[in-house]
């Protein structure tokens, strides 16, 4: 099974929104509600922002959204912050395994 | 609240083996998936395989089968993963992580990590 595909990077200036797209096929995206993303800043744990495509855990800003089209799933953070510079990683079950993408690098300009 | 506090970093040498722990609290162990995520240095999250400690009904990902063993002590509140015998390629950081899920098709599915651990590092070099 090969890993999501995300964007290596994005970028985007204080109070902006950006969006990080991930793209699965038809066995995993496509065809379960069960994507999630996190938030990775170096040398600290993941942290769940979103799971089953569009719900935030208690305690994520609701600056934070995700949504899913096909077999693409997307991570929409508005009003930029400097603290939301980190690695943003999809995730997919698959039925045999559950898959994270390869990872999106989020500068704040 | 929810605690995951893993093994401290360990330096190792090809073909020896290792196992790494994971101490969880604030929550019922046996009851819920607990799993290992690997980062290898500069590369992004892979996920290895999820335990229910309740019954040690394990899966692991394809990549991983045959090569770590994840394990469980629910007398202890304790996941494991364990090499038999390591290899360079293994250097990376591991995390452990609650999984916790939804129901499909009538079975309960854990596919997502809401709590992890703080990592271990694993070092192996010659």
């Amino acid at each position: 099974q090969s890993a999501l595909t995300q964007p290596a990077s994005v970028s985007g200036s204080p109070g902006q929104s950006i969006t990080i797209s991930c793209t699965g096929t038809s066995n995993d995206i496509g065809a379960y509600n069960f994507v999630s993303w996190y938030q990775h800043h170096p040398g600290k744990a993941p942290k769940l922002i979103i799971y089953e495509v569009t719900n935030r855990p208690s305690g994520v800003p609701d600056r934070f959204s995700g949504s899913k089209s096909g077999n693409t799933a997307s991570l929409t953070i508005s009003g930029l912050q400097a603290e939301d510079e980190a690695d943003y990683y999809c995730s997919s079950y698959a039925i045999t395994s559950t898959l994270f993408g390869g990872g999106t690098k989020l500068t704040v300009l | 609240e929810v605690q995951l506090v893993q093994s401290g970093a360990e330096v190792k040498k090809p073909g020896e083996p290792l196992k790494i722990s994971c101490k969880a609290s604030g929550y019922s162990f046996s009851n819920q998936w607990i799993g290992w995520v690997r980062q290898m240095p500069g590369k992004g999250l892979e996920w290895m395989g999820i335990i229910f400690p309740g019954d040690s009904d394990t899966r692991y990902s394809p990549s991983f089968q045959g090569h770590v063993t994840i394990s469980a002590d629910k007398s202890i509140g304790a996941a494991y993963l364990q090499w038999r015998s390591l290899k360079a390629s293994d250097t990376a950081m591991y995390y452990c992580a609650r999984s916790r899920g939804n129901f499909w098709n009538g079975y309960y599915t854990p596919y997502y990590f809401d709590s992890w651990g703080q990592g271990t590092l694993v070092t192996v070099s010659s």
